[in-house]
């Protein structure tokens, strides 16, 4: 069975500043692992994911994670933050057989000006 | 590309009706659609996965006969709640993924459901 932990509920950082997002997995088979951001009253939208190869993945506006198996890790990182970015956003992990997704319980991030 | 979408996106019902939700994939064939449940400031909790022309698999204590699911084409799954009650107020969220090639889910908008 696979899992999710997001460390932290709610991160708050200012405008320009570093955004680091912090997501640990269990998974008994090499996971397949994704980060979704949602902004209110939306459906989820894909920021990256890694599957296999290279363990450094770049998403869309900005994002990136790293997995790091020897830490069963998958944190999202934006170097600088703009005030679109505030959301709520989700780490999951997918099974591979019907690809179900396990999700996080979910970050939410404010951006102050 | 990959783009689903969801109707109705708000539905407000009386309670004991029943209210169906549409989830359509509109620029590629789903062979497996999902159908997630969440409740304010909370995660999604998958309520189901269904495939293309058989029935739906439902995850532990989801009640299929409250809520039922069909497939029936490459790009349509809905959801009907039926009987519904204010307890099943909720976001409901679907999701499509394409041919078994593919390891990514593409979510709908989603459906506000609130039951008077």
């Amino acid at each position: 069975a696979q899992s999710v932990t997001q460390l932290g509920s709610h991160v708050s950082v200012s405008e320009g500043a570093l955004v680091l997002l912090r997501c640990n997995y269990s998974s008994s088979v090499p996971p397949y692992l994704f980060w979704y951001v949602q902004y209110p009253n939306q459906g989820l939208q894909l920021l990256l994911k890694y599957t296999t190869g290279a363990t450094l993945v770049k998403g869309i506006n900005g994002f990136e994670a790293e997995f790091k198996k020897s830490e069963t890790s998958f944190h999202l990182t934006k170097p600088s933050a703009h005030m679109s970015d505030a959301a709520e956003y989700f780490c999951a992990v997918s099974d591979l057989l019907v690809y179900k997704l396990s999700f996080g319980a979910g970050t939410t991030v404010t951006v102050r000006a | 590309g990959a783009v689903v979408s969801q109707h109705p996106s708000r539905v407000i019902c009386k309670s004991g009706t029943s209210v169906k939700i549409e989830c359509r994939s509109l620029d590629f064939q789903a062979t497996t659609m999902f159908w997630y449940r969440q409740f304010p400031k909370q995660s999604l909790m998958l309520m189901a996965t269904s495939n293309e022309g058989s029935k739906a698999t439902y995850e532990q204590g989801v009640e299929k006969d409250k809520f039922l699911i069909n497939h029936a084409s490459l790009t349509l799954s809905t959801l009907t709640v039926t009987s519904a009650h204010p307890e099943d107020s909720s976001f409901y969220i679907c999701s499509a993924r394409a041919l078994p090639s593919t390891d990514t889910q593409y979510f709908g908008p989603g459906t506000r459901l609130t039951v008077l």
